[in-house]
C-alpha cells in the first residue's frame, strides 16, 4: 500500500495551525498513525487509529481520517513542533510510510 | 521504563553481511512484535520486518530475501542480518518495539532504539 503525504516540506510560525495530509493507494480504514521525528532522533508515536492520541502527546495534535484520507492538525504550533512527520499504514504489511512532511520556521 | 539498546558494525564492504543487535531491558520480551526498520541519509523510513518471541516473521520483500532475523528469548535479544549488501543499503539502523492495541487490532512502534549508522563502502 502507497502512502502520499502532502505537503512535502511546509513553513510555518509559531502559533500557527497546520495541516497535513496523508492519502493511502487503497482503502486501510483507520489503521493509520503518525510519527514525529527530529533531527538525529528514532521517530516518535503522536496518534494511532487515525485519532487516537499516544500517552504523553499534547492536546494540540489530532488527527482523523478514515479510508483513503486521512489528516494530522496542530493547532498552535510550538517551538519543539518543528521536525518532520510521517504516516504509516498498519493495515497490512509490507508496513509503509509517507515520504515525510518537513515542518520549518517561516 | 523499557528501552532499546542496539548494536552493530558501522563499516561494512560490498557484499558483506549487515548484523545488528537490539537488547530490550526494563520491559517484557513476549507479546510484542520486534521490528527493524532504516532511514538512508536525508530520506524516509522504511520498514525492514518484524519479529515474535515465537520466531514468526514478516519482513519488506524489497529486500529480495537478503533478511534473516532471529530472536533470543532467554536473554530478551532481537537481532537483524541482511546478506550481501552494497552502497544502497548506507542508513542509519532503527530497531522498535511493535504493539497492538487491545483486542488486538491496531499496530505501532512505541519503543525505539537510538540507531545505528551502518556505511557500506569499498
Amino acid at each position: 500500500i502507497q502512502m502520499t503525504q502532502s505537503p512535502s516540506s511546509l513553513s510555518a510560525s509559531v502559533g500557527d495551525r497546520v495541516t497535513i495530509t496523508c492519502r493511502a493507494s487503497q482503502s486501510i480504514s483507520n489503521y493509520l498513525n503518525w510519527y514525529q521525528q527530529k533531527p538525529g532522533k528514532a521517530p516518535d508515536l503522536l496518534i494511532y487509529a487515525a485519532s487516537t492520541l499516544q500517552t504523553g502527546v499534547p492536546s494540540r495534535f489530532s488527527g482523523s481520517g478514515s479510508a483513503t484520507e486521512f489528516t494530522l492538525t496542530i493547532s498552535s504550533l510550538q517551538p519543539e513542533d518543528f521536525a518532520t512527520y510521517y504516516c504509516q499504514q498498519s493495515y497490512s504489511t509490507p508496513r509503509t510510510f509517507g515520504q515525510g512532511t518537513k515542518l520549518d520556521f517561516k | 521504563q523499557v528501552q532499546l539498546q542496539q548494536w552493530g558494525a558501522g563499516l561494512l564492504k560490498p557484499s558483506e553481511i549487515l548484523s545488528l543487535t537490539c537488547a530490550v531491558n526494563g520491559g517484557s520480551f513476549s507479546g510484542y512484535f520486534w521490528s527493524w526498520f532504516r532511514q538512508p541519509p536525508g530520506k524516509g523510513l522504511e520498514w525492514i520486518g518484524e519479529i515474535n518471541q515465537g520466531g514468526s516473521t514478516s519482513h519488506n520483500p524489497s529486500l529480495k530475501g537478503r533478511v534473516t532475523m532471529s530472536v533470543d528469548s532467554s536473554k530478551d535479544l532481537f537481532s537483524l542480518n541482511l546478506s550481501s549488501v552494497t552502497a544502497a543499503d548506507t542508513a542509519l539502523y532503527y530497531c522498535a518495539r511493535g504493539t497492538w492495541t487491545l483486542p488486538g487490532t491496531h499496530y505501532y512502534w512505541d519503543v525505539w532504539g537510538n540507531g545505528t549508522t551502518v556505511s557500506v563502502s569499498s
